[in-house]
C-alpha cells in the first residue's frame, strides 16, 4: 500500500521568499509522484508530475520538485512565491500498475505581501 | 484546459434521504474517480471506475453508496439513504489513461442535516 506523508499543515512565508513543501512516501514498486495545488472554494489543479529520469521536474509558474529514492521524497520548491500562491498543495502518489492515486493531508500555505 | 463539471455546486438534504451527485467529465477520459474532502483538506479516496466499472473503491464507500455512467452521460454518485457523516464536498476527477493528469471538478459541497 502507497502513503503519502505532508509533514507541514501550514507554511507562512512573506511574498519574494522561497519556499519547500515536503511530501514522503513510501512504496516499494515504480510509482508517479505528482503534485496538485487547491485554491479556496476550488478543486485541485496539477502542477507537476515525476515518474522516471531527471529527478528534477518543472511545473507551472514557476514550481519545481525533486525526487530522491534514497529519502523516499518528493519535495515542492518555488525560488520566490507570490500572494496569488497561496493555496493548499496536495502531495501526490499512484502505482504504476493500477490508477489509484493517494493524496497526502495537504499543505496550507500562505504569502504574506 | 480541459473541464470537469460538477452538478450542483451545493445541496442540502435531510438525513435518510437519497442525493446524486453529477459529474460531466472530460470528453474523451476513460478513467472516473471520486474523492470526499473533509475540512477543506483531507482528500479520500473513494473508487475509480473505468469501462462501466467500478475498479478500485476504498472502506470509505459505503454499502449506500453506489456509482454509473449510463450511455455516456454523467458520472453519478448517489448515496442512500444518506448519513450526517456523509456531509463533505465530494470531487469529481477524470483522466485518460492511468498515468495520466487527474483533472478535478469544482466539487460538489453536500450538507445532510
Amino acid at each position: 500500500t502507497q502513503t503519502v506523508s505532508q509533514s507541514d499543515a501550514h507554511v507562512t512565508v512573506f511574498e519574494g521568499d522561497s519556499v519547500e513543501l515536503r511530501c514522503n512516501y513510501s512504496y516499494g514498486g515504480s510509482i508517479y509522484l505528482s503534485w496538485y495545488i487547491q485554491h479556496h472554494g476550488h478543486g485541485l489543479q496539477f502542477l507537476l508530475k515525476y515518474y522516471s529520469g531527471n529527478p528534477v521536474v518543472q511545473g507551472v509558474n514557476g514550481f519545481e520538485a525533486e525526487f530522491s529514492k534514497s529519502d523516499s521524497s518528493f519535495h515542492l520548491r518555488k525560488a520566490s512565491v507570490h500572494w496569488s500562491d497561496s493555496a493548499v498543495y496536495f502531495c501526490a502518489v499512484s502505482a504504476s500498475s493500477n490508477n489509484r492515486i493517494f493524496f497526502g493531508d495537504g499543505t496550507q500555505l500562505v504569502v504574506k505581501p | 484546459g480541459p473541464k470537469v463539471l460538477q452538478i450542483p455546486s451545493h445541496q442540502i438534504i435531510d438525513m435518510g434521504q437519497m442525493v446524486t451527485l453529477n459529474c460531466d467529465p472530460v470528453s474523451n477520459h476513460l478513467y472516473f474517480y471520486w474523492y470526499k474532502q473533509i475540512l477543506g483538506q483531507q482528500m479520500e479516496f473513494l473508487v475509480n471506475f473505468y469501462n462501466g466499472k467500478v475498479m478500485e473503491k476504498s472502506k470509505l464507500f459505503k454499502d449506500q453508496f453506489s456509482v454509473e455512467r449510463p450511455d455516456g452521460s454523467y458520472f453519478t454518485l448517489k448515496i442512500q439513504p444518506t448519513a450526517l457523516e456523509d456531509s463533505a464536498v465530494y470531487f469529481c476527477a477524470s483522466s485518460a489513461g492511468v498515468e495520466n493528469t487527474l483533472y478535478f471538478g469544482a466539487g460538489t459541497r453536500l450538507s445532510v442535516l
